[in-house]
């Protein structure tokens, strides 16, 4: 079936530190992975995004790894602050006919910095 | 030109009523797709159109009609609309390496809200 499994629902951390956030696929023909932050009112955006061939990738304070196995991938926030406050997305690409993927998101994350 | 632009940004109708929402990006994206968002939830596929042509169609109500007249034109008609389909439309775009495993760039959003 279809699902992409996030956990935690709302995550409180203060400034500086990490935050994990973890997601759970079904389809193991799912080969796209992308992360899209939504602050509030405002249109979901790319954060980053990995590729079934790859195991990890960081962009600055930024960072996803991918399990394939597991069927699990997870992103990383170090050194948080208050604008990363925000509804965080993963989602999971799976083949769906042709020549086109198809995107399930997660449940999201409600991630609040506290300063 | 970066920017995917929908309007209205705000609608209210009753259920006998026919509106449109329009959705409109001038980056050369051939895949576009309407999603459904309530709130504190994730973006929900309704349709995907690739080199406008319906390739996903997500057993949408037939109420829900969308249109693709051009490359840079979306449109989604909506007659006989129930309270519960109150929610946030959101377009998006992406390049058309393969339909939904590339940046969705989405729009702001036509909040609706049907009485």
């Amino acid at each position: 079936g279809e699902n992409v499994e996030q956990h935690p629902s709302t995550l409180s951390v203060q400034e500086g530190d990490s935050a994990v956030i973890k997601c759970t696929y079904s389809d193991s023909a799912s080969n796209y992975f992308p992360w899209y932050k939504q602050e509030l009112g405002k249109r979901p955006q790319l954060i980053i995004d990995i590729r079934s061939n790859v195991g990890e990738k960081k962009d600055q304070r930024i960072a996803v790894t991918l399990n394939k196995t597991a069927k699990h991938f997870s992103l990383h926030i170090t050194e948080t602050q208050p604008e990363d406050s925000a509804v965080y997305f993963c989602a999971a690409s799976k083949p769906y006919g042709g020549a086109t993927n198809k995107l399930i998101f997660g449940t999201g994350t409600l991630l609040a910095v506290q300063p | 030109d970066t920017e995917v632009t929908q309007t209205p940004k705000h609608l209210v109708m009753g259920m006998t009523n026919k509106k449109s929402l329009k959705c409109e990006q001038h980056m050369g994206h051939r895949a576009m797709y309407w999603y459904k968002q309530k709130a504190k939830k994730p973006p929900e596929l309704m349709f995907v159109y690739s080199y406008e042509k319906l390739s996903i169609n997500e057993s949408v109500p037939s109420r829900f009609s969308p249109e693709c007249p051009n490359s840079s034109l979306l449109n989604l008609h909506l007659h006989a609309l129930q309270p519960e389909d109150s929610a946030l439309y959101l377009c998006a775009s992406s390049r058309m390496e393969k339909v939904g495993t590339g940046e969705l760039f989405f729009g702001e959003g036509s909040r609706l809200t049907v009485l």
